[in-house]
């Protein structure tokens, strides 16, 4: 199962959005809806933030929002702040039963 | 408050066992599926294992089929993987997670794992 593709760098001003992309395959983003994004900060575990493609777990701020498109899905931040700083990994349900994370990106607020 | 906390990491030679553990709290563990996933700074985050709430069903990424082993105690509120015929590229920090809607919705701090000689 090959890593889905993520652009390596995003930034944005405060205030302003960003969007990343994460590509995949028939065999996960493609045909699941299982679709989950999470943010890692420096020496710090992964943190959900969305799942199934749109929705947002308890506690985390309406400025993230997720959305897909055939097998490409997207996460954006709105109204970027200074702790939205950080790597961001989207993750499907794939085939056989498996997972597959993406490259990560990073996001930087500039 | 949910928490997961690592244990049984460090360093191995090329070959070897290890055994990491992860005891869970602040929820039903009983009733959640769980994973290990794994994190380089070359690939990033990369799914490992996961296993079902009552441990009867489990599934692993190609990379560790066959040399690792995922249960879990659920009277002991425990999750473990054992790994066999560890290699160099295994070295990584090995995260527990639980499972949820198809995701991992919740992580331990991560524990390192070092293969070498």
């Amino acid at each position: 199962q090959s890593a889905l593709t993520q652009p390596p760098s995003a930034s944005g001003s405060p205030g302003q959005s960003v969007t990343i992309s994460c590509t995949g395959t028939s065999s996960d983003v493609g045909t699941y809806n299982f679709v989950s994004w999470y943010q890692q900060h420096p020496g710090k575990a992964p943190k959900l933030i969305i799942f199934e493609v749109n929705k947002r777990p308890s506690g985390v701020p309406d400025r993230f929002s997720g959305s897909k498109s055939g097998s490409t899905a997207s996460l954006t931040v709105s109204g970027l702040q200074a702790e939205d700083e950080a790597d961001y990994y989207c993750s499907s349900y794939a085939t056989s039963d498996n997972y597959v994370f993406g490259t990560g990106t990073q996001v930087t607020v500039v | 408050e949910v928490q997961l906390v690592e244990s049984g990491g460090g360093l191995v030679q090329p070959g070897g066992s290890l055994r990491l553990s992860c005891a869970a709290s602040g929820f039903t563990f009983s009733t959640y599926w769980m994973h290990w996933v794994r994190q380089t700074p070359e690939k990033g985050l990369v799914w490992v294992s996961r296993i079902n709430s009552d441990g009867t069903t489990t599934t692993y990424a190609d990379f560790v089929k066959g040399r690792s082993t995922i249960s879990r105690d659920n009277a002991k509120n425990t999750l473990y993987l054992q790994m066999n015929g560890l290699r160099v590229e295994d070295t990584a920090v090995y995260y527990c997670a639980r499972g949820g809607s198809g995701s991992q919705s919740a992580w331990g701090q991560g524990i390192l794992v070092t293969v070498s000689s």
